[in-house]
């Protein structure tokens, strides 16, 4: 089956600290990996993507992630956190329907909170 | 860039009542749309896919009676929830985009409170 996982439910790192968020993921075919934020009550925002190329992706806002083929991972990482970076965090993997057609799944989401 | 417009933001409707939400995409045609659902432990669900001009592919378990959806144009899907009741009540949104390939813009979701 097509899934995608967050293990961690909340990270807490302290302001300047580097910060990881976990993602791991099941699907047939070349994976096109996507990272997502949410802030309170808003739609998502997309931060960055992996289609192919280089296994570290830089995105928006200083995040980048880093593409695992063997270990099937995209954690989304940076080096420093901001107060700012408080949010929710979605990894998704695009699938494929039995229809051919293709769709997101996402994962559980990770609460990060950073602090001051 | 990609502008994708949700409205209303908030809804708050009476128990047996319908609610409609809409999904504009504003800069772009997207040929092809998402509604998302979001509980409150904040996973988000696929409920279905909206085609235009043709009927919208649902995910299995989402009744599609209860959530009509209508792909009208190719700058405009909305999501009806029929007959609403509380447990109808939660966070919505739609996402749209040109290729899927390149990351999906999204809407900024609608709040649904039945009473």
């Amino acid at each position: 089956a097509q899934s995608v996982a967050q293990p961690e439910d909340q990270v807490n790192v302290a302001e300047g600290n580097p910060l990881t968020v976990k993602c791991t993921y099941s699907v047939s075919g070349n994976p096109y990996l996507f990272w997502y934020v949410q802030y309170p009550n808003r739609g998502l925002q997309f931060l960055l993507k992996y289609i192919t190329g280089d296994n570290l992706v830089k995105g928006s806002y200083g995040f980048e992630a880093e593409f695992n083929k063997s270990q099937t991972s995209f954690h989304l990482k940076k080096p420093s956190a901001l107060v700012s970076d408080s949010a929710l965090y979605f990894c998704a993997v695009r699938a494929r329907n039995d229809s051919g057609t293709y769709k997101y799944i996402f994962g559980t989401g990770t609460r990060l909170k950073v602090l001051a | 860039g990609a502008v994708v417009s949700q409205h209303p933001s908030r809804v708050i409707c009476k128990s047996g009542t319908s609610v409609k939400i809409e999904c504009r995409s504003l800069d772009f045609q997207a040929t092809t749309m998402f509604w998302y659902r979001q509980f409150p432990k904040k996973s988000l669900m696929l409920m279905a896919t909206s085609n235009e001009g043709s009927k919208a592919t649902y995910e299995q378990g989402v009744e599609k009676d209860k959530f009509l959806i209508n792909h009208a144009s190719l700058t405009l899907s909305t999501l009806t929830v029929t007959s609403a009741h509380p447990e109808d009540s939660s966070f919505y949104i739609c996402s749209a985009g040109q290729r899927l390939n390149y990351g999906y813009t999204f809407g900024s979701g609608t709040r649904l409170t039945v009473v």
